[in-house]
């Protein structure tokens, strides 16, 4: 079973527009969330992060907002630039675990 | 500083052969992490290491064996090639926070 679900797999925004990308999971045991990025041919690298005691955090052009409730999570890009085109994947940490759960991840096109 | 190498960048094997995936960090890390990521998938942990001599097994930790005998490098062996595990793998790293810090990857196809 799926304990982290990004439930679209691919999006398409025009530039200067705001991105959204979801992010569902079911392990309230998760106390960390990170984002990373992924472009082809490369490994993926680090984007932003959220404690579990936060609601929000925000890195320039990148915010990520927790809704710990809801189990769900959010990145917010703004302005979409077309250097922003790449794999998205939310990974939650499992509280006291070394390891990281991926999602399988969305498709971000900005469209110049 | 190269951060993160993986070795090699390609290969191509036959079904039953064996080969190693170095992964190499010049960041003084002491975790270490091997994943695999098939198409349409997300990345699955297979072992991971917390320092120099341990390891320990991942989400898919079958077909494959790894060790970490210098804090620097992490090998990821499989002794008997099969179709499925036909994939592209990353190592990755980290220190004290929760970042992981990925190499380029391996593009791996058992035939």
């Amino acid at each position: 079973d799926q304990q982290v679900k990004q439930n679209s797999p691919s999006l398409s925004v025009q530039e200067g527009r705001i991105s959204i990308l979801n992010c569902d999971y079911t392990n309230s045991m998760f106390d960390y969330f990170l984002w990373y990025k992924k472009y082809p041919a490369e490994g993926p690298t680090f984007l932003i992060s959220i404690s579990s005691i936060k609601d929000k955090n925000e890195d320039g052009r990148f915010t990520v907002f927790l809704n710990k409730s809801a189990k769900h999570l959010s990145l917010h890009i703004v302005p979409s630039q077309p250097g922003d085109s790449a794999v998205y994947f939310c990974a939650p940490r499992g509280g006291g675990s070394e390891k990281l759960v991926f999602g399988k991840g969305t498709k971000l096109t900005v469209n110049p | 500083n190269a951060g993160v190498t993986q070795t090699p960048k390609f290969r191509v094997l036959k079904t039953g052969q064996s080969m190693t995936l170095l992964c190499a960090q010049d960041m003084n890390h002491e975790y270490m992490y091997w994943y695999r990521q098939d198409p349409g998938m997300g990345l699955r942990l297979i072992h991971y290491s917390v320092g120099e001599g341990t390891t320990a097994k991942g989400e898919v930790p079958d077909g494959y064996n790894v060790s970490r005998l210098k804090k620097q490098n992490f090998l990821l062996g499989l002794e008997s090639a099969a179709p499925s595990q036909t994939s592209v793998y990353f190592c990755a790293t980290r220190t004290g926070s929760y970042e992981q810090y990925f190499g380029p990857g391996t593009r791996l196809t058992v035939t």
